[in-house]
């Protein structure tokens, strides 16, 4: 067990909809990282938090936003949704210093009909 | 730039055969390397790191050199077991980029009775 918890597993919606994935990291983790992994693109980095600001941002879509509350916990959310956004999506976090390996949670599961 | 490159996959072997996975990397700086594995619907957990030149990570019978002169990292196994069937990813951080991760495309293994 990592330490990171990710809800919901498994999401199914429909084309157009918004989601909200959360993460709730190790403790004492202040970064929050997260990932999309599809079979066709591989890990993709979506955006990075640390203590509750944005420290980086990768592939993320316009549609697409995060943040990290004062708990620390994130939030993923996923608007307008396409049927490509089906995918897992993964938060990792750690401890932000030199060295720190990411932990990763187990994934939400996401598919768009 | 900063990325990763590993051999791809997939790579199938008969149990107790030799393994090794190529990783080579480019990073503006000193990087620390990682091994990541993923199991079939897990997340990716820690593997092994090394976090400076000659340094050898190692795990579970896993062993790999962090080797500056030929800037790679590559994974090896002595024996393998029909249990180390999984993904596995090869990733850097660089302390200069916020502790930014660079990930490879993954190799997928498979072992065979």
């Amino acid at each position: 067990d990592s330490g990171v918890t990710q809800t919901p597993k498994h999401l199914i919606t429909a084309t157009g909809q918004r989601v909200t994935l959360r993460c709730s990291p190790r403790s004492g983790d202040l970064s929050v990282y997260w990932y999309q992994q599809s079979l066709d693109q591989g890990l993709q980095f979506l955006i990075q938090y640390y203590n509750g600001e944005e420290r980086a941002t990768g592939n993320i879509l316009e549609r697409f936003s995060a943040q990290q509350f004062p708990d620390l916990h994130s939030e993923l959310n996923l608007s307008s949704l396409e049927l490509g956004d089906s995918a897992l999506y993964f938060c990792a976090s750690s401890v932000q210093g030199y060295n720190s390996p990411l932990h990763f949670g187990n994934g939400t599961r996401l598919t768009v009909t | 730039g900063n990325s990763v490159t590993q051999m791809e996959g997939p790579v199938t072997l008969s149990e107790e055969a030799f393994l090794t996975i190529n990783c080579t990397y480019t990073a503006t700086g000193y990087p620390s390397l990682f091994w990541y594995v993923q199991y079939p619907g897990e997340g990716l957990q820690l593997l092994l790191k090394a976090t400076k030149a000659d340094d050898k990570g190692s795990n579970k019978g896993f062993e790999a050199t962090y080797r500056k002169e030929t800037t790679s990292f590559h994974l090896e196994k002595g024996s393998v077991q029909v249990s180390d069937s999984a993904v596995y990813f090869c990733a850097l951080s660089l302390s200069n980029t916020g502790n930014q991760f660079y990930f490879g495309t993954g190799t997928s293994l498979t072992v065979i009775p």
